[in-house]
């Protein structure tokens, strides 16, 4: 089944000591998406990008970034964790609207990150 | 930016009775998508509505767009329709925002 995978499902790291999370698809869509969902909160999203192209929203701080080597392949890397920082990251995909008559978006099952 | 609210935040069913949830957001969208979101924090897809409306089920979902808002209908709740839903809207291209989300605890 084509789906979205994100491994780790729970990271714990050190407060400070960079961590990578990654998200791999097999759906063979354009747009890959992070969001970050603290607890008893809705997701929120991070930053996405359309093909190659990396889309941050204005508000994402400088402290995570994203790497997108290949269609089915996207990183989010946290260089300083802190410990508001500890949250479920989900990684969504979607084809865009260019390519397709519509846009739905399909999530992977979540890291849950823990800040120690 | 847009906003996107849901109502009601939380909602206590009698497992067998219906319900309706609301997504109002406050400006145009492309694209609409409803969510369950299970214990375990996988997101599943229940509907992507635009606009009109679909069934699947015991659910169903109506948006108009003309008016900004969407409808989720659970009809004949069970307990494992428990947890929280979600709407999303995408306002811009490849840009989702989530409403604040409904939690839902359907008591056997």
């Amino acid at each position: 089944d084509a789906m979205v995978i994100q491994n780790p499902r729970y990271q714990v790291t050190q407060f400070g000591k960079p961590v990578t999370l990654s998200c791999s698809q097999t759906l063979n869509h354009n747009v890959m998406y992070w969001y970050q969902q603290k607890s008893s909160q809705a997701p929120k999203l991070l930053f996405h990008y359309y093909d190659k192209d990396f889309n941050n929203e204005a508000d994402t701080p400088d402290n995570f970034q994203s790497r997108r080597p290949n269609t089915s392949f996207c990183f989010l890397d946290i260089r300083s964790p802190g410990l508001g920082d500890a949250a479920m990251y989900l990684c969504a995909t979607s084809r865009d609207r260019e390519n397709a008559s519509y846009n739905e978006q399909f999530f992977g099952p979540g890291t849950r990150l823990t800040v120690l | 930016g847009i906003q996107v609210e849901q109502s009601p935040p939380d909602l206590i069913l009698q497992e067998g009775a219906n319900s309706t949830l609301r997504c109002n957001f406050s400006d145009s969208v492309n694209n609409l998508q409803w969510f369950h979101q299970n214990p375990w924090g996988q997101l599943i897809n229940l509907f992507y509505i635009p606009s009109g409306t679909k069934q699947n089920g015991r659910l169903s979902a109506t948006t108009v767009a003309t008016e900004r808002y969407s409808l989720l209908y659970i009809s004949s709740s069970q307990t494992t329709d428990s947890g929280v839903y979600f709407c999303a809207v995408e306002p811009d291209f490849n840009k989702f925002y989530f409403g604040s989300g409904t939690k839902l605890n359907v008591k056997p």
